[in-house]
């Protein structure tokens, strides 16, 4: 199992941003997703999940109507499309597989994207 | 709006039991799970379903829940057991998913 996030950087605030987050190593089609932040310095904050048919999002209350979490099953990805991004949201940026078996918790992560928002 | 609450930072000497807790409503009726983050790392599943450990965990860690507390316990704490670890679960209607903020792991 691999999950590759990349399209992270430095945006000014109110600017937008789209990550990616190409996985392997698994039948992607069939599990949910996360995507979970880090503040730096400080602890993990759940963002967002979609099931694994794409049709249930579910955003923390920080960032809805901001990001929008998606995916594209021909291509095993994963995305989050940020906008009016605020300084807050400068953070390390993890996608990580649902374990499944009715579980929602993440088991494989990523290594992170680094978001900065900074005039 | 719904939250886990752990102490921020526990310490032990290298043997000793570690013990971190994890508090929150729903935990009466949401699974805990537990994650450990070294330093520049991806956080990493050391306890699922409150009490299971996922393969490859040493047998010092293990779970436990009881009413709206879950407690991770390491023990025989190791120097390689410094970490960040992160309790995690869902609110009552599972609406909503979070992690508690965190404890800082010292043994020295």
């Amino acid at each position: 199992v691999q999950l590759l996030e990349s399209g992270g950087g430095v945006v000014q605030p109110g600017g937008s941003l789209r990550l990616s987050c190409v996985t392997s190593g698994f039948n992607f089609s069939t599990y949910a997703m996360h995507w979970v932040r880090q503040a730096p310095g400080k602890g993990l904050k759940w963002v967002s999940i979609i099931s694994s048919d794409g049709l249930n999002e579910y955003y923390a209350d920080s960032v809805k109507g901001r990001f929008t979490i998606s995916r594209d099953q021909s291509k095993d990805t994963l995305y989050l499309e940020m906008s009016s991004l605020k300084t807050d949201d400068t953070a390390m940026y993890y996608c990580a597989r649902v374990s499944g078996g009715g579980s929602s918790n993440p088991d494989y992560w990523g290594q992170g994207t680094l978001v900065i928002v900074s005039s | 709006s719904y939250e886990l609450t752990q102490p921020p930072s526990v310490s032990v000497s290298p043997g000793q039991t570690a013990t971190v807790t994890c508090s929150g409503d729903a935990l009466t009726r949401k699974y805990a799970y537990w994650y450990q983050q070294k330093s520049g790392q991806a956080p990493v599943l050391v306890i699922y379903e409150d009490t299971k450990r996922p393969s490859g965990i040493p047998e010092r860690f293990s779970g436990s829940s009881s009413g709206t507390v879950a407690t991770l316990t390491i023990n025989g704490a190791q120097m390689e057991d410094e970490a960040d670890y992160y309790c995690y679960s869902t609110n009552s209607d599972s609406s909503s998913w979070m992690f508690g903020g965190g404890t800082k792991l010292t043994v020295l």
